[in-house]
């Protein structure tokens, strides 16, 4: 079955400090990849995108991910987390099946 | 101009009611979703709509009837409340149905508690 993996339910950095969310993918082929972000009682805000090409991929306020299908991965990173950054972040696949299929999310903590 | 907006944002309602939530999207797609997340934000699509055609349906109560009069409105009609349905249910576009070509447009969500 198709699934995306958050392992981290709960991450907490302090502020500046550097930032990697984890996400796994099980999928036939290589799906279309996508990291959200949910800041409290807000919808969901698409960040950055993968779809072929180069593995490195780069997204809005200051995020970026890389795929790499060896490890079914793609992970978010952010070289210095600002106190806004805290929210909630979702990975999320989609494939044949023409859905998008999300991670069970990580919450982010920033702190001071 | 908002481009995906649902109404209303809150809803608080009894048990055994029935509630419609709206939803409108400016932005030209073809397709529209539901998903609803739960308390433990977990996200579930429950329904899609490609030119007012239903090509999702993923298994949910029957209670909950999706409409989509063209294909920029898709509303959701939830008939019997139970205690739990309460969740937030989220309206979102996408280009075509196909993949979801950029990614999914989010409403800001519908928060529904059944009390």
């Amino acid at each position: 079955a198709q699934s995306v993996t958050q392992p981290d339910i709960h991450i907490t950095v302090s502020e500046g400090a550097s930032l990697e969310l984890r996400c796994n993918y099980s999928y036939g082929a290589t799906p279309y990849l996508f990291w959200y972000v949910q800041s409290p009682g807000q919808g969901l805000q698409l960040l950055l995108k993968y779809f072929s090409g180069d593995t490195l991929v780069q997204g809005i306020k200051g995020f970026e991910a890389e795929f790499k299908r060896s490890q079914s991965s793609f992970n978010l990173r952010k070289p210095s987390v600002h106190w806004s950054d805290a929210a909630e972040y979702f990975c999320a696949a989609s494939g044949s099946a023409r859905q998008l299929t999300f991670g069970s999310g990580t919450q982010l903590t920033v702190l001071p | 101009d908002t481009a995906v907006s649902q109404t209303p944002k809150y809803l608080v309602t009894q048990m055994g009611n029935d509630k419609s939530i709206k939803c409108e999207q400016n932005l030209g797609h073809d397709t529209m979703y539901w998903y609803k997340q739960d308390s433990k934000k977990f996200l579930k699509i429950m329904f899609s709509y490609n030119n007012k055609e239903l090509i999702i349906n993923e298994t949910v109560p029957n209670r909950f009837s999706p409409k989509s009069p063209d294909k920029a409105h898709l509303n959701l009609h939830i008939n019997s409340l139970e205690l739990g349905d309460s969740a937030v249910y989220f309206c979102a576009s996408s280009q075509g149905p196909v993949g979801p070509g950029d990614g999914y447009t989010f409403g800001s969500g519908t928060r529904l508690t059944v009390v």
